[in-house]
């Protein structure tokens, strides 16, 4: 069965740029999507068909997919951006989730 | 507006038939562009994927569990009924269920754009 790695986390200071990548067998010939979810609460789409932003999120978050990796991008990184990050596919009409990484802003 | 609710027993014992409800609003079942997923969070860990159906009633399982997945929707009531039997302490989880959206007849772009709140379920005897 297809899978998607993760990190299991990332750090990164207040304001700079955060990286997250999702890793996956000719991951660019699909779609990818990125999920937020803070703190006991419902994951959030942040990014879907690899770079497009939902009305809502800020610009600062982005996306990019090529080869076998996406990567969700989030510049000057706020406070209010730590969460746990899920990648996101669709193999065939199954759904695939990576195992998430945990941003810390520090 | 759109709104999904999960519902069902907060605890079930081991063996027993868990059965879930997703009852939701603000767009139809049989809407071509939106179907129903099912994903489920153990404490502390990452999301899984559990089950999807279409508006068209076609239907997808998680390939580890679909022995023990049965997804159904009355479109009428505006629910998706999810059934997974045979429970273990480790499905003890909360369980979410979400919208997805197709944004094109072809729907080769589909996420999930809404989720419910999510309803623990603990597996204990």
């Amino acid at each position: 069965s297809y899978e998607l790695t993760q990190p299991p986390s990332v750090s990164v200071s207040p304001g700079q740029i955060a990286s997250i990548t999702c890793s996956g067998d000719k991951l660019g010939d699909k779609y990818a999507y990125w999920y937020q979810q803070k703190a006991g609460q419902s994951p959030v789409l942040v990014i879907y068909q690899d770079s497009k932003r939902p009305s809502g999120i800020p610009e600062r978050f982005s996306g990019s997919n090529s080869g076998h990796t996406a990567t969700l991008t989030i510049s000057g990184t706020q406070a209010m951006d730590e969460a746990d990050y899920y990648c996101q596919t669709w193999d065939s009409s199954t759904v695939v989730f990576g195992g998430g990484t945990k941003l810390t802003v520090l | 507006q759109v709104t999904l609710k999960e519902s069902g027993p907060v605890l079930v014992k081991p063996t027993e038939t868990l059965t879930l409800t997703c009852t939701v609003s603000g767009f139809s079942l049989s809407d071509a562009r939106m179907g129903v997923t099912w994903i489920r969070q153990p404490p502390g860990k990452a999301l899984e994927w559990l089950a999807h159906i279409f508006s068209n009633d076609e239907k997808s399982y998680s390939t580890s569990l679909k022995s023990r997945l049965t997804i159904s929707k009355d479109t009428s009531k505006s629910q998706v009924v999810l059934s997974m039997t045979n429970m273990d302490p480790v499905d003890t989880a909360t369980y979410f269920c979400a919208r997805s959206y197709c944004t094109s007849g072809s729907c080769y772009v589909r996420y999930f754009d809404y989720w419910g709140q999510g309803t623990l379920v603990t597996v204990s005897s």
